[in-house]
């Protein structure tokens, strides 16, 4: 598979509960980000990693998010005590780092749905 | 901050007709990239065509093209010929140049349909 994994594919989850996702960009990429979709806007940028370093956060990534790339690797997207507000789509992106800005390919996503 | 407005939620054009997408800008850096972003339905985001703003001469891409008008801030997609599989949501988004991440700031995008 050469493309942007990401699993799971759809959460449901109560409020209050914990969830993590994760991403598994293209194998050769240094640079991957979160962003999250909700219903009917685009994509928000969250974080972003260059390998494993966390280099920017959003605003949006309030205290309850923690996100993590070890090695370098595959991401993990943690939310802690979610909320109803947290329903929406996550999407992770990775590119490669060539000095100049080179395409993002993205994953299909995780639906999560905070009930 | 940058921001990004597309001004039509929704869209309709004939298979085989053209039809344009507007999206408008709001930076104060002179260089920067612009995009336009495929995102069918249940399927991931996918880049149609892309345009660094140093270069006059707009993007094209097969029946997809630009119409760059950087003193306007204007960033419109044209699709000719279109088919099908052209329906779904589009993006125009933004990036910085130069160092930096490169996260992309997205319009709230622009629902295409492709009616036989």
């Amino acid at each position: 598979d050469t493309g942007v994994s990401q699993d799971p594919r759809h959460k449901i989850t109560k409020r209050g509960q914990n969830v993590t996702f994760r991403c598994d960009p293209i194998s050769e990429h240094n640079r991957l980000y979160w962003y999250r979709q909700t219903l009917g806007q685009g994509p928000e940028f969250l974080t972003y990693f260059q390998n494993e370093a966390q280099l920017e956060k959003s605003r949006l990534l309030s205290d309850r998010f923690s996100a993590e790339r070890p090695k370098g690797s595959f991401s993990t997207l943690e939310i802690q005590r979610t909320e109803q507000g947290d329903s929406a789509m996550y999407l992770c992106a990775s590119s490669l780092d060539t000095g100049a800005n080179t395409e993002a390919f993205f994953g299909q996503g995780t639906r999560l749905t905070v009930v | 901050a940058q921001t990004v407005t597309q001004s039509q939620p929704e869209m309709s054009v004939q298979e085989a007709e053209t039809v344009t997408l507007s999206c408008t800008y709001d930076t104060s850096e002179s260089n920067y990239y612009l995009f336009w972003y495929k995102q069918p339905p249940s399927r991931q985001m996918i880049l149609v065509i892309r345009q660094e703003a140093y270069k006059q001469q707009n993007a094209t891409e097969n029946r997809f093209s630009v119409n760059f008008q950087k003193a306007a801030k204007s960033f419109s997609l044209k699709i000719s010929d279109s088919q099908l599989g052209d329906t779904a949501m589009y993006f125009c988004a933004f990036s910085n140049s130069g160092a930096g991440s490169y996260q992309l700031t997205f319009g709230k995008g622009t629902k295409l349909s492709v009616i036989p």
